[in-house]
């Protein structure tokens, strides 16, 4: 069974830094493009970036609203994706969560998600 | 980006009743080479994640009930309840995959009548 664990919310002043983690299980995690999707309170919901599998050339993508403060990378060795976020502003405070896509492609849907790690920015 | 425009925002139904619920696309989002629709349906519930419901338009992911189905093409689509169940109350959310950045419709709140 696919099984994907957030890790790394909490609160953080504006201008601070944060790194989330997402551990995922039960499938061949390199072999899959992976996602970050956010949440604001409330709110619908926003994709954040994303990461093809390895079949597909380690592509990258990151919606405007974060490109250049954000950073996704994946660590195939441990099962598990990142989210560098920087200079953090208070409109990046929601639930992020972590999905796993249907193949490499970073043009996949998201067919498995996590429970989603809370980020809230604020002083 | 394209934009997703789902209709109406909310709607109230009687349990056992027909739902649909709209999904309109600022552009088409058929990839031609594959002839696939880059749409999908999620569920969320309040306090979980969004479920993936139906991809490619109209495929049903595996372990959704058959009362849920897909169609449209082009910009234009429908997500179908055929008949609706207590546990169907969620946010029905319509997805675009077709361009970066994918992209959401606002939701849709579906509430017993």
């Amino acid at each position: 069974e696919v099984h994907l664990l957030e890790s790394g919310g909490g609160l953080v002043q504006p201008g601070g830094s944060l790194r989330l983690s997402c551990a995922a299980s039960g499938f061949t995690f390199s072999s899959y493009a992976m996602f970050w999707v956010r949440q604001a309170p409330g709110k619908g919901l926003e994709w954040v970036s994303g990461f093809s599998g390895d079949a597909d050339g380690d592509e990258t993508s990151y919606a405007d609203s974060v490109k250049g403060r954000f950073t996704i990378s994946r660590d195939n060795s441990k099962n598990t994706l990142y989210l560098q976020m920087n200079s953090l502003r208070a409109e990046d405070t929601a639930i992020y969560y972590c999905a796993e896509g249907q193949s490499a492609s970073i043009y996949s849907t998201m067919d498995v998600w996590g429970q989603g790690t809370t980020v809230t920015v604020s002083s | 980006d394209i934009v997703m425009t789902q209709s109406p925002d909310s709607l109230a139904v009687s349990l056992g009743e027909r739902v649909t619920i709209n999904c309109k696309s600022s552009q088409s989002v058929l990839y031609s080479s594959n002839n696939k629709e880059y749409l999908g349906w999620y569920q969320q519930k309040p306090g979980q994640p969004p479920r993936l419901l139906i991809y490619w338009a109209s495929t049903r992911e595996s372990g959704v009930p058959d009362r849920f189905s897909g169609s449209g093409s082009g910009t234009d689509f429908t997500l179908t309840i055929s008949a609706l169940q207590a546990e169907d109350v969620a946010v029905y959310y319509c997805h675009q995959h077709y361009t970066l950045p994918p992209t959401f419709g606002q939701g849709t709140k579906l509430e017993i009548k």
